[in-house]
């Protein structure tokens, strides 16, 4: 069984500060990465998609994947109220001809003013 | 614009009665999928489609069904056989299987 692990949180961070989320996976040929965020009562929405080692960049956002230590990570810079979410991490893995997506449970972020 | 249209939007429904779940896309997808999100939870595969007229079950495939006539529509039938229908049902569209998911915007379903 494939497996992603976050921390549900509650995380808190004060309004300007940076926000890290952690994921961790079990499938060591695991290859594509994605973060979504997604407000309460709403529809997840893709805001980042990593597939290689190192950091990827978009805006506020930077999302980080280190293969070896299977952990992938979004930071969130400049952190905001509106920031306030859950931000859900999602893994595809293949093997055998197919692909399996797997979602992470979620972590909650506060971002306080 | 191009999207995933999920209605209605909210849906109450009698126990013992089945309901569908209308979900469209626009994208040009291949890929479609129902997940089930109860509060606090994390997100669980009904059924997936990769190709029209053909799909399989997810981990909770159990007192639902669904269609794939057209590559654009995949409707979801919460059956009466369902245990605990009542949940937050979102339709999820991709250009492949190694593509990420674009969401629609969801069906709250409430079983009395």
């Amino acid at each position: 069984q494939k497996e992603v692990e976050q921390n549900s949180g509650p995380l808190s961070v004060p309004e300007g500060a940076i926000a890290s989320l952690n994921c961790t996976y079990s499938d060591r040929v695991s290859q594509s990465f994605f973060w979504y965020r997604q407000y309460s009562g709403k529809s997840p929405e893709l805001i980042m998609s990593i597939y290689s080692n190192g950091d990827k960049e978009d805006g506020r956002f930077t999302a980080q994947l280190n293969k070896a230590s299977q952990y992938v990570s979004l930071l969130i810079r400049d952190s905001q109220p509106s920031d306030s979410a859950t931000y859900l991490c999602a893994v595809i893995s293949s093997g055998a001809g197919s692909y399996q997506l797997t979602f992470g449970k979620g972590t909650k972020l506060s971002v306080i003013p | 614009d191009g999207g995933i249209t999920q209605s209605p939007k909210y849906l109450f429904r009698k126990e013992g009665q089945n309901v569908t779940l209308s979900c469209e896309q626009n994208l040009n997808h291949d890929a479609m999928y129902w997940y089930r999100q109860d509060p606090g939870q994390g997100l669980r595969l009904i059924y997936y489609s990769q190709i029209v007229n053909d799909f399989q079950k997810g981990d909770i495939a159990e007192g639902y069904s669904v269609s794939r006539e057209k590559k654009e529509s995949f409707p979801l039938t919460v059956t009466s056989a369902q245990k605990n229908p009542t949940a937050f049902y979102l339709c999820a569209s991709s250009i492949g299987q190694d593509s990420p998911l674009h969401f629609g915007n969801g069906t709250r379903l409430t079983v009395t």
